[in-house]
């Protein structure tokens, strides 16, 4: 039971190149959430799903698009990067007997030139 | 809507002190309350709980209270050690399991 892994770990994009970061989860959780985190703003919600096929905007959804196709898996993209992107970003699902409780990947480092 | 406040500044203390975090929020009813915390290069890990007040959430020495009178949720420790060191963050929920955090502390332990 791996929980909830991020890919890559740590990326250096140039301005105005494209990627997409990758969630998987093995707990068969229904909700996934995609979260940035910036020195002195604590974490800041971008996007979420309540469910396979399912997605929502959070707080600071601008210049980000995700998709659920598989129940598992929560991607997130950036069709054209911009330094104001430069960040770390976490997944986190919830689900199941642990309702209250997200659990958290370990994290991409993510940084916009 | 909901936010969660957090005191300012880092907090920097002697190991064996006694630790307080303040959190003090604002939401319309009655929200779940969590404090989450962050080790060094890791995610977040749930620390304690509380979906109602007067509830007392508890794990690993730590303790907090969802006080509805004075909107608050405070943190604390009797007695911390170095390997308590770490970010923590307030947090309550929205509504589809969605977390409002605050802006988090960090907490040094000095030996």
């Amino acid at each position: 039971n791996a929980g909830v892994t991020q890919t890559p770990k740590f990326r250096v994009l140039k301005t105005g190149q494209s990627m997409t970061l990758l969630c998987a989860q093995d707990m068969n959780h229904e909700y996934m959430y995609w979260y940035r985190q910036d020195p002195g703003m604590g974490l800041r919600l971008i996007h979420y799903s309540v469910g396979e096929g399912t997605t929502a905007k959070g707080e600071v959804p601008d210049g980000y698009n995700v998709s659920r196709l598989k129940k598992q898996n929560f991607l997130l993209g950036l069709e054209s990067a911009a330094p104001s992107q430069t960040s770390v970003y976490f997944c986190a699902s919830i689900g199941g007997s642990t309702p209250y409780e997200q659990y958290f990947g370990p994290g991409t480092r993510l940084t916009v030139t | 809507g909901n936010s969660v406040t957090q005191m300012e500044g880092p907090v920097t203390l002697s190991e064996e002190a006694f630790l307080t975090i303040n959190c003090t929020y604002t939401a319309t009813g009655y929200p779940s309350l969590f404090w989450y915390v962050q080790y060094p290069g890791e995610g977040l890990q749930l620390l304690l709980k509380a979906t109602k007040a007067d509830d007392k959430g508890s794990n690993k020495g730590f303790e907090a209270t969802y006080r509805k009178e004075t909107t608050s949720f405070h943190l604390e420790k009797g007695s911390v050690q170095v390997s308590d060191s770490a970010v923590y963050f307030c947090a309550d929920n929205h509504g589809n399991n969605r977390l409002a955090f605050g802006k988090g502390n960090q907490v040094v332990v000095i030996p």
